[in-house]
């Protein structure tokens, strides 16, 4: 098994400029989260979708940042347009919805914005 | 201004020392916990769970103990070598969230000396 994979690894771009991580959730889950990790506010969750569909995106910052998941193998997050404070290490994760309820997480994308 | 970043407790040991990794949770309808290790450049990584109708549960090395009467879980991980040095995080699933969401802990970090 592949486990959650994530790209890029690294991305560096210029303010102002969009931003699109991807992730490829684990086969046969039914729930995939997107995590951001800064030194300042620890693990936060943006949104989590289960069967493909948002169930909770409270934790987007703002409207600069969106996420879509068009099938079960993949899931898109976006931010248009970025801002130094976005800079931190986006994670993806997936689990299965019914149970256990551990969560495999990617190993990121550590997102610079200059 | 200065910034403040996510002040972590460390916990710091001699290899083959016993470890105890505390974490005090918030939601008393959480009837699933995760204890989840992170190493620097890393995805969190899951080390062992426990369901709320247990008390103790041991994997290879490492025991989560559960006290529900004081919302408290530990860790303990025997004869903790190098290659545990980590940041652990301990997370909650609410029972009546209906989702496999987790709630994370601020995480501990754990560095083991030769």
């Amino acid at each position: 098994d592949a486990g959650v994979i994530q790209s890029p690894r690294h991305e560096v771009t210029e303010m102002g400029q969009e931003v699109t991580l991807r992730c490829k959730p684990i086969s046969g889950h039914n729930s995939l989260f997107w995590y951001r990790q800064t030194m300042m506010r620890g693990l936060e969750l943006l949104i989590y979708f289960n069967n493909n569909v948002p169930i909770d995106d409270s934790g987007m910052p703002e409207d600069r940042f969106s996420a879509k998941m068009p099938n079960a193998s993949f899931s898109t997050l976006k931010i248009q347009p970025s801002e130094p404070r976005d800079s931190a290490v986006y994670f993806c994760a997936s689990s299965l919805n019914s149970g256990p309820y551990e969560q495999y997480f990617g190993p990121g994308t550590r997102l610079t914005v200059t | 201004g200065e910034s403040v970043g996510l002040h972590l407790p460390t916990l710091s040991v001699q290899e083959g020392d016993n470890s105890i990794i505390n974490c005090a949770y918030s939601n008393s309808a959480s009837d699933y916990f995760i204890w989840y290790k992170q190493e620097s450049g890393k995805g969190p990584q899951f080390i062992i769970d426990i369901r709320s109708n247990m008390d103790k549960r041991q994997g290879q090395r490492v025991t989560v103990l559960l006290n529900k009467t004081v919302k408290h879980l530990s860790l303990q991980i025997a004869a903790t070598q190098p290659g545990d040095s980590a940041v652990y995080f301990c997370a909650e699933n609410p029972m009546n969230s209906g989702y496999s969401t987790l709630t994370f802990g601020k995480g501990t970090m754990l560095l083991v000396s030769p």
